[in-house]
């Protein structure tokens, strides 16, 4: 079983589309993240969630949406595409809001064209 | 501001060698100090972490080496393998609701055979 398990692995869509990423955890964790990796492989924090509740939303533009419906699920939410949010998506989980032993999924390579 | 500084950007040893990679930090509060692996297609997976009150941690062929006051960590995989070539990442997070994982950004590491 997938500890973390995003889908899809890859997506490539048109500039302007809306889309999601779907994030699912079965290691019981309370906290879960979104962090963003560009072509240069840099990791950044996007959106934390402790709980189902939001408590980190780093400068990241509204037309992100982050949705946890329950504890173990955190769902990425694209409004109105645009070439620069073409990267790598991955998503995290913790079981402390410090991301102390923090294990991630596979990824979602975003390509917008 | 980047608040995890590593260094190589990237890494050439020889197979059986010893790799290091260094990381500064500049926050005072973080208190926790892992290493993550990633791998082409993959998500960074946990490799090793330390806390401030230990100086050295090894687990196998890995040791994170830690020194407090110059506010600096490294990495040493020792005896280097074609298969430890891959991205390694530095973090660093401080205890809180607030915390989350801040990464540098990344080594990449070849271990020529």
């Amino acid at each position: 079983d997938t500890a973390v398990s995003q889908t899809p692995k890859y997506l490539v869509t048109q500039m302007g589309n809306d889309k999601s990423i779907k994030c699912e955890q079965n290691l019981g964790h309370d906290t879960m993240y979104w962090y963003k990796q560009d072509s240069k492989k840099f990791l950044k924090i996007m959106f934390s969630y402790n709980n189902k509740e939001l408590i980190i939303n780093e400068t990241v533009p509204n037309r992100f949406s982050p949705k946890s419906p329950d504890k173990a699920h955190l769902n990425l939410h694209i409004n109105s595409l645009e070439l620069g949010d073409s990267a790598v998506y991955f998503c995290a989980s913790s079981p402390t809001p410090a991301g102390t032993e923090a294990f991630f999924g596979q990824g979602t390579r975003l390509t917008v064209v | 501001q980047q608040q995890v500084k590593q260094s190589p950007q990237s890494l050439i040893v020889q197979k059986g060698g010893i790799s290091i990679i260094n990381c500064a930090y500049e926050n005072t509060a973080f208190d926790y100090f892992p290493w993550y692996q990633q791998f082409p297609g993959k998500g960074p997976a946990l490799l090793i972490a330390i806390r401030p009150d230990v100086s050295e941690k090894k687990e196998g062929r890995f040791t994170i080496s830690f020194n407090k006051s110059a506010k600096q960590f490294s990495l040493h995989i020792m005896d280097s393998q074609p298969g430890d070539s891959a991205t390694y990442f530095c973090a660093a997070s401080h205890g809180g609701s607030q915390g989350n994982l801040i990464f540098g950004k990344g080594t990449k590491l070849s271990v020529k055979p």
